[in-house]
C-alpha cells in the first residue's frame, strides 16, 4: 500500500513570495491533516479535512495560508506571502477516520 | 484541558542500555487514544503504537514495550537493548473524543555506539 506522498521535498523562497505544497493521502483515507513543524518543536496542526470539508482550521493563519482538498483526495497548502517565520517542515498526514495518522515525508521550507 | 507532556527533552544512552521515555497526558474524556511516533533524522513521522483508554494491558513488540497506567495518566515507552538506529525524536500524542490530536513536544534520543 502506497504511503502519503508529498511534494516538493524541499523549497527555498524569498520572503513575500508565494509557495504551494501538494499532498496525496493513502487511498481511501477520508481525513487529511496539514501540520507545521518548526525545528525542535512538535507538529502543530494547521488544518484538518474530512473528505473535502474543513473540520478544524483554528490554527491556520488565514491572512496568508490557505488550503483546499478538491474532490476529497489530494490537497494543496499555499502560503502567500511567505514570512521568515514560516520556515519549517510542512507535514501532511491521513487517516481512515480520525484515528491513527500516517505521515508523509514532509516538505522543508526555507524562507530567506 | 487536553495536554501531553514529555518532560525529557533529550536523552543519551550507550548502545545496549535500556531507556524509558515518559509521557503524561491530561484529558477529561473517558474515551481517548494514545499514540507514540518516531521521527528519525530523515524527518518522516513513523507510527509505532496506538492504545485506547479502555485497554490498559501493556504491550511488547520486539525491543519496544509500552506501559499504560490510567491511574497516573502515563503512557511510557521503553526500548530494551538500545541500538544506534533507535536515535530519533519520539512523540507521544493524544486523540480525544472530539477527534482532536495533541502532540507532546518530543524527546530526542541519542544512542551512542
Amino acid at each position: 500500500e502506497a504511503g502519503v506522498a508529498q511534494s516538493p521535498r524541499y523549497k527555498i523562497i524569498e520572503k513575500r513570495q508565494s509557495v504551494a505544497f501538494w499532498c496525496n493521502p493513502i487511498s481511501g483515507h477520508a481525513t487529511l491533516y496539514w501540520y507545521q513543524q518548526i525545528l525542535g518543536q512538535g507538529p502543530k496542526l494547521l488544518i484538518q479535512f474530512q473528505n473535502n470539508g474543513v473540520v478544524d482550521d483554528s490554527q491556520l493563519p488565514k491572512d496568508r495560508f490557505s488550503a483546499e482538498r478538491l474532490k476529497g483526495v489530494d490537497s494543496t497548502l499555499k502560503i502567500q506571502p511567505a514570512k521568515l517565520e514560516d520556515s519549517a517542515v510542512y507535514l501532511c498526514a491521513s487517516s481512515l477516520y480520525p484515528d491513527t495518522q500516517y505521515f508523509g515525508p514532509g516538505t522543508r521550507l526555507t524562507v530567506l | 484541558a487536553q495536554k501531553v507532556t514529555q518532560a525529557q527533552t533529550e536523552i543519551s544512552v550507550v548502545e545496549k542500555e535500556d531507556v524509558t521515555l515518559d509521557c503524561v497526558y491530561e484529558t477529561r474524556d473517558t474515551t481517548y487514544y494514545l499514540f507514540w511516533y518516531k521521527q528519525p533524522p530523515s524527518g518522516e513521522l513513523v507510527f509505532l503504537i496506538r492504545r485506547n483508554s479502555f485497554d490498559e494491558q501493556n504491550e511488547i513488540s520486539g525491543r519496544y514495550s509500552w506501559n499504560f497506567q490510567k491511574s497516573t495518566s502515563s503512557f511510557n515507552f521503553t526500548i530494551t537493548a538500545s541500538q544506534v538506529v533507535d536515535s530519533a525524536v519520539y512523540f507521544c500524542a493524544l486523540l480525544n473524543t472530539g477527534n482532536q490530536f495533541y502532540f507532546g513536544t518530543g524527546t530526542s534520543l541519542t544512542v551512542i555506539p
